[in-house]
């Protein structure tokens, strides 16, 4: 089962930012918080992960509260083109964990004009 | 750089009858992960192969079996297909195995089975 809480959907004007929540109450010292979206029709796409320090990239930013127990990524200025899913997924890293991200069922974003 | 590369896009095969799915992962990258993703479900792993030997393995039965080339490209058969094995299937690459890495994903197989 998914590790992670997220709300369903969420509306979000264009050109507004977008905070997207992610709850991870059981999170382990170990685990990372990656962040992926997947636009319809199309393989999910990487957008930004972190450990315990907000990360920032040319995408987004990923903001980590101090417990760890929950995150919000941040779209800074959202288009029509990020309307997507977006999924949380928290994760080990080391050979034991490999490639398996588990993803829940993620948070609609629908930006609107 | 190409991204990951998946063939057929689109596949209708008859229950009972196997299907052979195929992925080309980016260049360099050794690392080849299978998702299955359906309505009911969403995105389940399926399994990872890593310079050829199957590395983890998600919860599905014995008729999912994949594997990977000395190329890094692998694939993936489903046997006796059945109705429910109608999904998005969906592979991932990335350099190398559990480490600090994000996932590029493909654009996917849509395989119907009727």
């Amino acid at each position: 089962d998914a590790k992670t809480t997220q709300p369903t959907s969420m509306d979000c004007a264009e050109g507004r930012a977008a905070n997207l929540p992610c709850n991870h109450s059981t999170i382990s010292g170990n685990e990372y918080v990656y962040w992926y979206r997947q636009i319809h029709s199309q393989g999910p796409q990487y957008i930004i992960h972190g450990l315990k320090n907000n990360e920032t990239n040319e995408m987004a930013s990923l903001i980590i509260t101090e417990d760890r127990k929950s995150s919000t990524l941040i779209l800074p200025h959202a288009t029509l083109r990020d309307t997507a899913v977006y999924y949380c997924i928290v994760r080990s890293h080391g050979s034991s964990n490999t490639g398996k991200l588990i993803f829940g069922q993620g948070t609609t974003l629908q930006v609107k004009p | 750089k190409a991204g990951v590369t998946q063939t057929p896009r689109y596949l209708i095969k008859t229950r009972g009858q196997q299907v052979t799915l195929s992925c080309s992962p980016i260049s360099g990258h050794r690392s080849v992960s299978w998702y299955q993703q359906t309505p009911g479900q969403g995105l389940q792993f399926l399994f990872e192969y890593f310079s050829e030997t199957q590395r983890n393995k998600g919860n599905f039965p014995g008729r999912f079996s994949g594997r990977q080339f000395s190329n890094s490209r692998s694939e993936m058969n489903v046997s006796t297909l059945e109705l429910g094995d109608s999904a998005l299937y969906l592979c991932a690459s990335s350099p190398w195995t559990g480490t600090n890495y994000g996932y590029t994903f493909g654009s996917g197989t849509r395989l119907t089975v009727v």
